[in-house]
């Protein structure tokens, strides 16, 4: 399994432009989870999915944020419009179910963007 | 609302010098605890985990931690810290149920030198 894919690996952005980070889960995984790390607030837990079904968004910034996922392949991380204090790692992760237990997590290589 | 509190921000050690590494959480229910490794520029990754069974648990690389119950800590362990143990450690809970979702605690990085 190739694990968690994220796109791209780099961004390099304007301020004011829209930037959507994409991201493919283990095959199987049924949990998708967006985080993001910075120096400052180091990681923290944007938006995460349950079987395609946003759970918990409450770690969304504001409105300029938005997450989707449209089936169990596929996720976006969208930010309209961009601010240089977005600038930061942003990583995907997914999870699968095992008998009643929350297995780990498995995380993607990370997109890191940077908003001038 | 669930938290993890990893007492030590940054630790710097000397190659051979044992580690360990302190993780409190406050949930009272059934919990799943993980250990998380991040090292320079890369993502994170699984040391060991638990979910029931022997409270002391083996991971990758020689780590090992401690579930004690009654005093809600999941403590990680080294005997012997190398140099390519430099990195930052995360310590993460996962409460047993339905929602599940995971709480980091902020991260301790460990230097090792030479």
């Amino acid at each position: 399994d190739a694990g968690v894919i994220q796109s791209p690996r780099h961004e390099v952005t304007e301020m004011g432009q829209e930037v959507t980070l994409r991201c493919k889960p283990i095959s199987g995984h049924n949990s998708l989870f967006w985080y993001r790390q910075t120096m400052m607030r180091g990681l923290e837990l944007l938006i995460y999915f349950n079987n395609n079904v946003p759970i918990d968004d409450s770690g969304m910034p504001e409105d300029r944020f938005s997450a989707k996922m449209p089936n169990a392949s596929f996720s976006t991380l969208k930010i309209q419009p961009s601010e240089p204090r977005d600038s930061a790692v942003y990583f995907c992760a997914s999870r699968g179910l095992g008998a009643g237990n929350y297995n780990e997590q498995f995380f993607g290589p990370g997109t890191r963007l940077t908003v001038l | 609302a669930q938290s993890v509190s990893q007492h030590n921000h940054h630790v710097i050690l000397s190659e051979a010098a044992s580690l360990e590494l302190g993780c409190n959480y406050s949930y009272g229910g059934t919990v799943n605890l993980f250990w998380y490794v991040q090292y320079p520029g890369q993502h994170l990754q699984l040391l060991l985990k638990y979910f029931s069974g022997d409270p002391l648990v083996k991971g990758i690389k020689g780590f090992e931690a401690e579930f004690i119950k009654s005093k809600f800590s999941f403590n990680l362990r080294k005997p012997s810290v190398q140099w390519s143990d430099t990195a930052e450690y995360f310590c993460a809970v996962t409460r047993n149920t339905n929602a599940g979702k995971s709480t980091f605690g902020d991260g301790t990085t460990l230097t090792v030198k030479p």
